[in-house]
């Protein structure tokens, strides 16, 4: 199975911040990557699919970049909503796996 | 618009089983794919397996071989998923998620989700 590390695992960031979390997968997965963004008590949310393509009604804030193992989602002005717990997510290999989630607080 | 309706939230005994329901609207289901997730409070979400709706194929994490097992209806465009010899490390919230689809080619992610099952095993 492919591992998927996340960092940092809790981040506590200020309104207007620029923030990155980071996500090491333990072998190549040719930027089939995606990045979900998930709020207590809900379903998972896309943000980010194949690395940097932007899901439909996701603000523009929110980017991905990344190639072969190492990937990032960046929010470019950190709002009061985007709190919540962000996981990565790799679709190249069976069994699908995501990352160990990051949760981001805002200060 | 596409919904994905789960069933309530289930307490049930350890060695028991369990059928969790994921009613789907907005689309064609007859030709979709549906995976389903667990996710225990507090940790990271796991892919336990999908199924074709057109003719029940289905495939599994291994690890959940013998564990879960995936079904459809799809004369009531319902997925469900079977959980047997239930025990506390079951105990986790289930989310079924629709495989995406742009209207030609299938990728291997997921766009809409269920709202999600708590399941609790306890005696």
């Amino acid at each position: 199975d492919i591992q998927m590390t996340q960092s940092p695992s809790l981040l506590s960031a200020s309104v207007g911040d620029r923030v990155t979390i980071n996500c090491k997968a333990s072998q190549n997965i040719n930027k089939y990557l995606n990045w979900y963004q998930q709020k207590l008590g809900e379903a998972p949310k896309l943000l980010i699919y194949n690395t940097n393509n932007l899901q439909t009604g996701i603000p523009s804030r929110f980017s991905g970049s990344g190639s072969g193992t190492d990937y990032t989602l960046t929010i470019s002005s950190l709002q009061p909503e985007d709190f919540g717990t962000y996981f990565c997510f790799q679709h190249n290999s069976w069994p699908l796996t995501f990352g160990s989630g990051t949760k981001l607080e805002i200060k | 618009q596409v919904k994905l309706q789960q069933s309530g939230a289930e307490l049930v005994k350890p060695g028991a089983s369990v059928k969790l329901s994921c009613k789907t609207s907005g689309y064609t289901f007859s030709t979709s794919y549906m995976s389903w997730f667990k996710q225990i409070p507090g940790q990271s979400i796991e892919w336990i397996g999908m199924i074709y709706a057109g003719d029940g194929g289905t495939g599994y994490n291994q690890k959940f071989k013998g564990k879960a097992t995936l079904t459809v209806d799809t004369s009531s465009s319902t997925a469900y998923m079977d959980l047997s010899s239930l025990t506390t490390e079951d105990s986790a919230v289930y989310f079924c998620a629709r495989r995406y689809y742009d209207g030609t080619y299938y990728s291997n992610w997921f766009a809409y989700w269920g709202q999600g099952t708590l399941v609790t095993v306890s005696s």
